[in-house]
């Protein structure tokens, strides 16, 4: 079955501060999807990024990273020069079919001043 | 704009009183699917659907129905209300199409408490 853990439950840093969000996942798919959403104090679900299993290729966008290892079934998520704006709730999800996304846990993140 | 809406948005209501959540997009998209959100669980497949008229159960499918009439609309009931379906839902939506299939697009929440 497949199955997403996130490992930490909160992280709390100072502004400016980087910070990693670890996912790990399980799937005996050799074809998936991985993904991060963004979930802000206002509720709504905010895509970050999206990955297929054959793209191992860091992706950055602006102070967002993210380090997919396939070797560790590992897709985490890195902040640098964190700022108050990106406290949130972090959740990384994995594709099960077409259908249906497989949630890990979430992680909330809380940027101090 | 493309969208996913959900009605109500924030909702209180008492233990028995049967109530629909109603989930609309407009992206002509195939796929539908409800999920709940639970402290320290994530977020969960209640119910999906293929196409009209193809409903399926996700992972938590207890006291909850769905239908699927309109390839837009996905209205998620509860015919029998209880304390524990006291969460945050989601409505999503997803297309059949080869490169864009594993991205779901997220209607914004309704917040449900069951007295």
């Amino acid at each position: 079955a497949q199955k997403v853990t996130q490992a930490q439950t909160e992280i709390s840093v100072v502004e400016k501060e980087d910070v990693t969000l670890d996912c790990v996942y399980e799937t005996r798919d050799t074809t998936y999807y991985l993904f991060w959403y963004k979930q802000p104090p206002s509720g709504e679900l905010v895509f970050l990024i999206r990955r297929n299993s054959f793209d191992e290729q860091n992706e950055i966008s602006g102070r967002y990273s993210w380090n997919f290892q396939k070797s560790t079934s590992s897709f985490n998520f890195t902040i640098t020069a964190s700022q108050v704006v990106d406290s949130a709730v972090y959740f990384c999800a994995l594709s099960q079919g077409a259908q249906k996304l497989v949630f890990g846990q979430g992680t909330r993140l809380t940027i101090n001043p | 704009e493309a969208q996913v809406t959900q009605n109500p948005r924030y909702l209180i209501t008492v233990t028995g009183k049967k109530l629909t959540v109603t989930c609309s997009q407009n992206m002509n998209h195939e796929y539908m699917s409800w999920y709940r959100q639970d402290p320290g669980l994530g977020l969960r497949q209640i119910y999906y659907s293929m196409n009209v008229e193809v409903t399926d159960k996700g992972d938590v499918p207890e006291g909850y129905k769905v239908s699927r009439k309109e390839k837009r609309n996905f209205p998620l009931i509860l015919e029998s209300p209880s304390p524990n379906q006291t969460s945050l839902y989601f409505c999503a939506s997803s297309s059949r199409e080869t490169e864009t299939r594993r991205e779901q697009f997220f209607g914004p929440g309704t917040r449900l408490t069951v007295l």
